[in-house]
């Protein structure tokens, strides 16, 4: 079993919808990251969080450090937002330093 | 500008010639590690470095070697390069701090292809 687990894997979308992207991990964490990578391969970060919410533009991040989960909203869907989106956490009860990442969802949102 | 550079961008190199990768930041970061990217996998942590001549084993360090002599530079080494590592490699760095290591700032990745 993975240590962590996003769901969906694919997710397709109309432009405009609500989009929730969910993360489950199973160790204990200093932090955890929500991350970007377009179809051309870079990788951008968009949220470090170690609890509770944040939010930049139309994208907001919750972690629940308890239920050891996370989840990454979009709000307003836009085509532009067809991605992967990656969840990683930072292994807390393992060496420091050390990021253990998810397999990732695949967004398409459809114009 | 903020930047972490890999080069090279892509390579198509034989089985056995060693290779060097580097990275290179300017954001004065003391954290930097390095990932490869696989169909199927996702992304896997080879080795990173909390500090200059700190480094430590990531999930998947066989076959790789890495050196932090200066802070802004991580170079990633493949002594023997084997079929299997060809992959997507991304370099990353950020400021790491106490409570987690802040925002990640990848490279743009260096595709290597060993035949």
């Amino acid at each position: 079993k993975n240590e962590v687990e996003q769901s969906p894997q694919n997710l397709t979308a109309q432009e405009g919808e609500f989009i929730t992207i969910n993360c489950s991990y199973s160790v204990g964490i200093s932090a955890l990251h929500w991350l970007q990578q377009h179809p051309g391969g870079g990788i951008v970060s968009l949220f470090m969080l170690s609890s509770g919410k944040k939010k930049h533009g139309r994208l907001i991040a919750t972690i629940n450090i308890q239920e050891k989960h996370s989840s990454l909203h979009i709000t307003a869907s836009h085509p532009r937002d067809s991605a992967v989106y990656i969840c990683a956490v930072e292994n807390y009860g393992g060496s420091q330093g050390n990021l253990i990442f998810g397999k990732g969802t695949k967004l398409s949102v459809k114009p | 500008e903020a930047q972490v550079t890999q080069n090279p961008r892509y390579l198509i190199t034989v089985t056995g010639k060693k290779l060097t990768v580097t990275c290179s930041q300017n954001m004065n970061h003391e954290y930097m590690s390095w990932y490869r990217q696989d169909p199927g996998l996702g992304l896997r942590q080879i080795y990173y470095s909390m500090n200059v001549e700190v480094t430590d084993k990531g999930d998947v360090p066989e076959g790789y070697k890495v050196s932090r002599k200066e802070k802004r530079n991580f170079p990633l080494i493949l002594e023997s390069p084997s079929p299997n590592q060809t992959s997507l490699y991304f370099c990353a760095s950020s400021f790491g701090q106490i409570e987690g290591y802040g925002e990640l700032f990848f490279g743009e990745g260096s595709r290597l292809t060993v035949l």
